[in-house]
């Protein structure tokens, strides 16, 4: 069965980053998209960006754009978010999806990141 | 860029049927889809490209469409209905993968 299954907790001071994990299995990795998605506390869900596992394409919500790396490890069926110069405003729970077609057919669990001096 | 608009809230009794809108200038073009999220919990997708359920979906939500408003109806609804549900497009602007805000489901 597909599964996406998160690294854990984090806690992070400003201005430093943060590294998280998407382990996926179950099904063939380079066919489907990863995206990430944010959910900061008490809020909606905003999209931050994906990575294509086939070709290694990435994309990226503007407001990301110079804070987010989004890589991929065919091995070990991988993928990671690396979010650098972080603030209290990117405490939220970040979470992978599956992209199947156009929607999200399968979640992460979420990971929970605070940013706190 | 692209919003997608829902009402903060909507409240139901139990066993009646709750309808959860989302509207948006360019949806009668875009594939609408729509998550539950109950508290903790990650989202799962419950309807997509408007009207289909994935598999382990009961029939009681459906999705449709009319205009710039696609609808979210849950038949019978229960206590374990209760959750947060959100619409999502994929668009073409800068920032393609939009949600809406999000609507808070009340089993009264």
């Amino acid at each position: 069965q597909v599964q996406l299954v998160q690294s854990g907790a984090e806690v992070r001071r400003p201005g430093s980053s943060v590294r998280i994990s998407c382990k996926t299995s179950g099904y063939s990795f380079n066919a489907h998209d990863i995206h990430w998605v944010r959910q900061a506390p008490g809020q909606g869900l905003e999209w931050v960006g994906s990575f294509n596992p086939y070709e290694g394409v990435t994309a990226y919500a503007e407001r990301f754009q110079d804070r987010v790396t989004m890589t991929g490890d065919t091995s070990t069926t991988t993928v990671y978010m690396d979010l650098t110069s972080l603030a209290s405003e990117d405490t939220a729970v970040y979470f992978c999806a599956r992209l199947s077609a156009y929607s999200f057919d399968f979640w992460g669990q979420g990971t929970r990141v605070t940013v706190s001096s | 860029s692209y919003v997608l608009t829902q009402p903060p809230s909507v409240s139901v009794a139990p066993g009646q049927t709750a309808r959860i809108t989302c509207g948006g200038n360019k949806i009668g073009r875009q594939g609408l889809h729509w998550y539950q999220q109950k508290p903790g919990q990650a989202p799962v997708l419950v309807v997509y490209d408007d009207y289909y359920r994935p598999s382990g979906i009961p029939e009681r939500f459906s999705g449709s469409k009319s205009g710039n408003t696609a609808t979210l109806t849950i038949d019978r609804v229960d206590a374990g209905d209760e959750a947060d549900y959100y619409c999502q497009v994929w668009d073409t602007g800068s920032d393609p993968w939009v949600f809406g805000g999000g609507t808070k489901l009340t089993v009264l």
